[in-house]
């Protein structure tokens, strides 16, 4: 199994352009998460799914967008892209019925390095 | 707001000593998971604690989970350079929206041989 695979590894975008970060999982979980991290500022939740056709937004959602038309794939999208943007984006995926004992322990994808100027 | 509280933020020791992470919230969680991350990559899960007044062991790291389940702890016996790296504690609640987790920000570990 290849895991969580994220392309591409590094991309720097002017003010303005827009571009897809893509993430692909071969673990047949069903929730899917993006998530910046921010130097000393740990993980922020962008954007998660629970599911193929269902999104929803996380602590951190402006300036994202996101689509899950299969279990395995969930991209991030970036329409106008802002200095702000500027961070290491990680995608992850877990199993979990949202049920107790079932524990929402997630596998990380190897990150995006983005930097907007 | 759930929050996480890591401490220290950075940590720099010799090889062969010991320290202890600690990872503090006013919530109480359901599970709490313990994370390394080194340098240009995702974290990778180290122990997940559920039970409150649990501890786990994983070779020279043990984990505790309190028994209020608002705060852990992870203590490393006899450090080694492998050991470097950033260690997240991360709380997962069934209250919240669909058991997304909270990560603390961090404790940035350098062990030097």
């Amino acid at each position: 199994n290849a895991g969580v695979t994220q392309t591409p590894k590094f991309r720097i975008l002017k003010i303005g352009q827009s571009m897809t970060l893509q993430c692909a999982q071969d673990m047949n979980h069903n929730y899917m998460y993006w998530y910046r991290q921010d130097p000393g500022m740990g993980l922020k939740l962008i954007y998660y799914s629970v599911g193929a056709g269902i999104t929803d937004k996380g602590e951190v959602p402006n300036g994202y967008n996101v689509s899950r038309s299969t279990t395995e794939d969930f991209p991030l999208r970036l329409e106008l892209a802002a200095p702000s943007q500027t961070s290491v984006y990680f995608c992850a995926s877990s199993y979990s019925t949202g049920w107790a004992g079932s524990y929402n322990e997630q596998f990380f994808g190897p990150g995006t390095r983005l930097t907007v100027l | 707001t759930q929050l996480l509280e890591q401490s220290p933020q950075f940590l720099s020791i010799q090889e062969g000593e010991n320290l202890t992470v600690y990872c503090n919230s006013s919530s109480v969680f359901s599970s709490l998971q313990w994370y390394r991350q080194e340098p240009g990559e995702g974290p990778v899960l180290l122990v997940t604690v559920v039970t409150g007044g649990e501890v786990k062991k994983l070779k020279r790291l043990t984990f505790q989970f309190g028994d209020a389940r608002k705060d852990s702890s992870l203590h490393i016996t006899a450090a080694q350079p492998g050991d470097t790296g950033l260690y997240l504690c991360a709380g997962e609640n069934y209250g919240g929206s669909q058991g997304n987790l909270i990560f603390g920000k961090g404790t940035k570990l350098s062990v030097k041989p």
